[in-house]
């Protein structure tokens, strides 16, 4: 069956370091690909997506490119903030089963 | 516009006592879905919904859980009676189409504890 396997956290890193986690998957066809952001106290929303091989996603300076060879779909960004501290869940939905898999999601911190 | 609604946020019960959440999602998306996420785990789909048609319920324990929803709007997800094991965080989504790179947008989340 489809799944998602991401890097553990937690992720603690300075103001202005560069960021990634990591994120790999396995699944029966092709998958649109998603990164999901939680907030403290928030729900889920999504950061970025990318729907074919090569595709690139961007949002609030974080990238992460559909690599297809590599099933793969690590999330990057070149200086994080404090206010990037959060949980990024990585997930894919193939459209036979119209539903996200998900990864176990990776606690990301921040400090100045 | 508002987004998906879920109620209550937090829910502590005792072990084979009923509980419900409900959910309201975003005008007009016609498939809504229950995720359970385990601490530590990423969420896993329990049911979908397709208007008021239960279109995928493979994943829900059938035994002890039911789910609703009436008129293809607003949904219930029911567990009784409840077990320990079923302490988790239920999530509602809501999505316009059932495509495989739509968005789904979820809400808050009930926190579930039984003790």
């Amino acid at each position: 069956g489809d799944s998602v396997t991401q890097m553990e956290g937690p992720v603690t890193l300075s103001e202005e370091a560069f960021l990634t986690i990591n994120c790999t998957y396995t699944a029966t066809g092709y998958p649109s690909l998603f990164w999901y952001v939680q907030y403290p106290g928030e729900g889920l929303q999504l950061l970025l997506k990318a729907t074919k091989a090569d595709d690139k996603g961007s949002n609030k300076g974080f990238e992460a490119t559909y690599r297809k060879e590599t099933t793969s779909f690590h999330l990057e960004k070149g200086s994080v903030q404090v206010s990037d501290s959060a949980v990024y869940s990585c997930a894919l939905n193939t459209g036979t089963a119209s539903k996200l898999t998900f990864g176990t999601g990776t606690r990301l911190q921040v400090t100045l | 516009e508002a987004g998906v609604v879920q109620s209550p946020r937090y829910k502590i019960i005792e072990k084979k006592q009923p509980v419900a959440f409900w959910c309201n999602p975003i005008s007009g998306h016609n498939t809504l879905y229950w995720y359970r996420q385990n601490l530590g785990q990423g969420p896993e789909l329990l049911i979908r919904y397709e208007n008021e048609e239960a279109v995928d319920d493979s994943q829900l324990p059938k035994d002890r859980f039911s789910a609703e929803r009436l008129k293809g709007v607003d949904s219930t997800l029911k567990i009784q009676p409840a077990e320990l094991g079923d302490s988790a965080v239920y999530l509602c989504a809501s999505s316009a189409l059932r495509t495989a790179n739509t968005e789904a947008f979820f809400g808050q989340g009930t926190r579930l504890t039984v003790v």
